[in-house]
């Protein structure tokens, strides 16, 4: 079956812009969990939906925010870009939020802004 | 923050057994110790999960001690494809649904 893809790979903004990151899910999984990487932070989670309800949250600010549709599809959205938002935008399913259920991930959005 | 910690990077040649230490030292009766990696400019892969008991599975085996303050992970034949960034992560068994806790990893470089 198909894995988690993730819209689009690339993308370059400006600093001020807002941006939309999308994310399908593995068909069948509910649960769909966000992050971001960069070479200082490494890899750090964002926010976690099931159910198109918001589960967990990551130490990010307001600006960063997501949502979820009844087909499970996410998208995320980051307002008033700063430089330090570019990084890969990583997106990953899993059938629910049980342990032992792990999560796929995608191959992720590199954002740029300039 | 993570509560694991794993060497920064090694090496192994080809077709040896790689063995990757994780220490988690803090972990608690709940929580699982997990295994993934990242290959380079691809999202991370999972790879293995226990609680106390050693686990093998198509890709690795994992050995946690008896105290379960550490664990390793085994590649018994690396290939060249299995360089990659390898995360040792521990995750609590209720309350956290798709939170995953990353720290540095280890950067694993197989060699001909």
């Amino acid at each position: 079956k198909a894995g988690v893809t993730q819209t689009p790979r690339y993308l370059i903004k400006t600093r001020g812009q807002q941006v939309t990151l999308s994310c399908s899910p593995i068909s069948g999984h509910r649960s769909v969990s966000w992050y971001q990487q960069t070479p200082g932070q490494g890899l750090q989670f964002l926010f976690e939906y099931f159910s198109e309800t918001q589960r967990n949250k990551g130490n990010f600010p307001g600006r960063f925010s997501g949502r979820q549709f009844s087909n499970s599809r996410s998208e995320m959205n980051v307002s008033t870009l700063e430089l330090g938002d570019s990084a890969l935008y990583l997106c990953a399913s899993s059938f629910d939020r049980e342990i032992g259920n792990e999560q796929f991930f995608g191959p992720g959005t590199r954002l740029t802004v300039l | 923050d993570a509560k694991t910690t794993q060497p920064p990077s090694m090496d192994c040649a080809e077709g040896r057994a790689a063995n990757l230490p994780c220490n988690h030292s803090t972990i608690s009766g709940n929580e699982y110790v997990y295994w993934y990696r990242q290959i380079h400019s691809q999202g991370p892969q999972y790879i293995i999960h226990g609680l106390k008991n050693n686990e093998t599975n198509e890709m690795a085996s994992l050995i946690i001690t008896e105290d379960r303050k550490s664990s390793t992970l085994i590649l018994p034949h690396a290939t060249l494809r299995d360089t990659a960034v390898y995360y040792c992560i521990v995750r609590p068994l209720y309350n956290q649904g798709g939170k995953l806790i990353f720290g540095q990893g280890t950067e694993l470089s197989v060699k001909p």
